[in-house]
């Protein structure tokens, strides 16, 4: 079946530093591929998605690029803020996607010191 | 606009208790998915549901079941509780496509 393996955190970066979080899939035909923010006690919101191979999303600062030949879609940001400490998910919905639940890795917990 | 509601914020029950959690998707939204996150790990898919039928479902026992109503908001169902059933159960609404819009969850917890 369909899996999502993210890096395991906590992920400890000072303000202002570069961030990469890796996240690799697994599934057949061409998935769309997301990812999703939780703040502590709040639901998930989705933070950028990508929908067909070489699609870059970006929101906020954060960009991500659908890697078909890898299999990836690391997240990556090149200056963090104390803003952005949260839970950061990885998640796929299969090929044709819309009646499909989304698959989501267990998650990386970022944590920005001032 | 209001976005994906859901009730209540928390719950505490018993063994074998059964528990109801209810949903209202954002406005325009027709289909509504729900997942379970134990803590410290990432959701997981429990079924979704459209034009009030489950049309998928992820790896749940039976004990779980839901419903879909005809304004769109939904139910989800768990009967003999266990104390692994504590967990969030978020919800989830889109209108069709893949992009699905998160309920801030239902904190239920099973003494």
């Amino acid at each position: 079946g369909d899996s999502v393996t993210q890096m395991e955190g906590p992920v400890t970066l000072s303000e202002e530093a570069c961030l990469t979080i890796n996240c690799t899939y697994t599934a057949t035909g061409y998935p769309s591929l997301f990812w999703y923010v939780q703040y502590p006690g709040e639901g998930l919101q989705l933070l950028l998605k990508a929908t067909k191979a070489d699609d870059k999303g970006s929101n906020k600062g954060f960009e991500a690029t659908y890697r078909k030949e890898t299999t990836s879609f690391h997240l990556e940001k090149g200056s963090v803020q104390v803003s952005d400490s949260a839970v950061y998910f990885c998640a796929l919905a299969p090929s044709g996607g819309g009646a499909d639940g989304l698959t989501f890795g267990k998650g990386t917990h970022l944590i920005i010191q001032p | 606009d209001a976005g994906v509601t859901q009730s209540p914020t928390h719950l505490i029950k018993t063994r074998g208790q059964q528990v109801t959690l209810r949903c209202s998707p954002k406005s325009g939204h027709d289909t509504v998915s729900w997942y379970q996150q134990a803590l410290g790990q990432g959701p997981q898919f429990i079924f979704q549901y459209y034009e009030e039928e489950e049309r998928q479902r992820g790896n749940f026992p039976d004990r779980f079941s839901g419903h879909q109503f005809p304004n769109y908001s939904s139910e989800l169902n768990v009967n003999a509780l266990l104390l692994g059933d504590s967990a969030l159960y978020l919800c989830a609404s889109s209108l069709g496509g893949v992009e699905q819009f998160f309920g801030p969850g239902t904190r239920l917890t099973v003494l």
